[in-house]
């Protein structure tokens, strides 16, 4: 079975432009979180959402973060406008229970010059 | 609030040295500790779940124990192929679904 797959697997832009990070989790699997991972705070949870339905946001830095999860199998994160402090490596994880583990897709590194 | 700490920061073995990583931890009533290993440019990969004190879980060379306020993530006779960042993580019954909550993180290198 295919893991986590996330896409873009690098990403460099400047700064003032949007962002779209793109997670497809693994099938099956009812919870789907975004995680931001820097070398100063390590793994910090921005968003979690059980079928579908985003449960709590309160990790997401500002206004300029957005995620959304139109189905079962996809969902994106969107920075705008982006700023160099938005570095980071960001990872998408999926659950197929309430109490469970995660599972890692490989993370989107991304460079805000 | 839910809060982990990890020693030490970083760890340097010989190839047959055994040690110990440690994860403190606080959290409101204990839903389970998780155990993951990260690779440079790698997402965390699981490796064990322990849910209650005095409970032990073995894979390979690692074998994970758990007590009320921390648990150690035991290395035997390490290969360099162990060498990675190995992060522990708490869910808490306050706690929403399966959020989990992250030490720092442990960089284990074990040198042939």
């Amino acid at each position: 079975d295919a893991g986590v797959i996330q896409s873009p697997r690098h990403e460099v832009t400047e700064m003032g432009q949007e962002v779209t990070l793109r997670c497809k989790p693994i099938s099956g699997h009812n919870s789907l979180f975004w995680y931001r991972q820097t070398m100063m705070r390590g793994l910090e949870l921005l968003i979690y959402f059980n079928n579908n339905v985003p449960i709590d946001d309160s990790g997401m830095p500002e206004d300029r973060f957005s995620a959304k999860m139109p189905n079962a199998s996809f969902s994106t994160l969107k920075i705008q406008p982006s700023e160099p402090r938005d570095s980071a490596v960001y990872f998408c994880a999926s659950s197929f229970r309430v109490r469970g583990e995660l599972f890692f897709g490989e993370g989107s590194r991304l460079t805000v010059l | 609030e839910d809060q982990v700490t990890q020693s030490p920061e970083a760890l340097r073995l010989q190839e047959g040295e055994s040690s110990s990583l440690n994860c403190s931890y606080t959290v409101s009533g204990l839903r389970g500790l998780f155990w993951y290993r990260q690779d440079p440019g790698k997402g965390p990969e699981f490796l064990f779940t322990l849910y209650s004190a005095g409970e032990e879980k073995e894979k390979e060379r690692l074998k994970a124990t758990l007590t009320k306020k921390e648990s150690f993530l035991h290395i035997t006779a390490p290969k360099p192929e162990d060498s990675a960042t190995y992060l522990c993580a708490v869910q808490g019954e306050e706690t929403s679904g399966s959020r989990l909550t992250f030490g720092e993180g442990t960089q284990l290198t074990v040198n042939p």
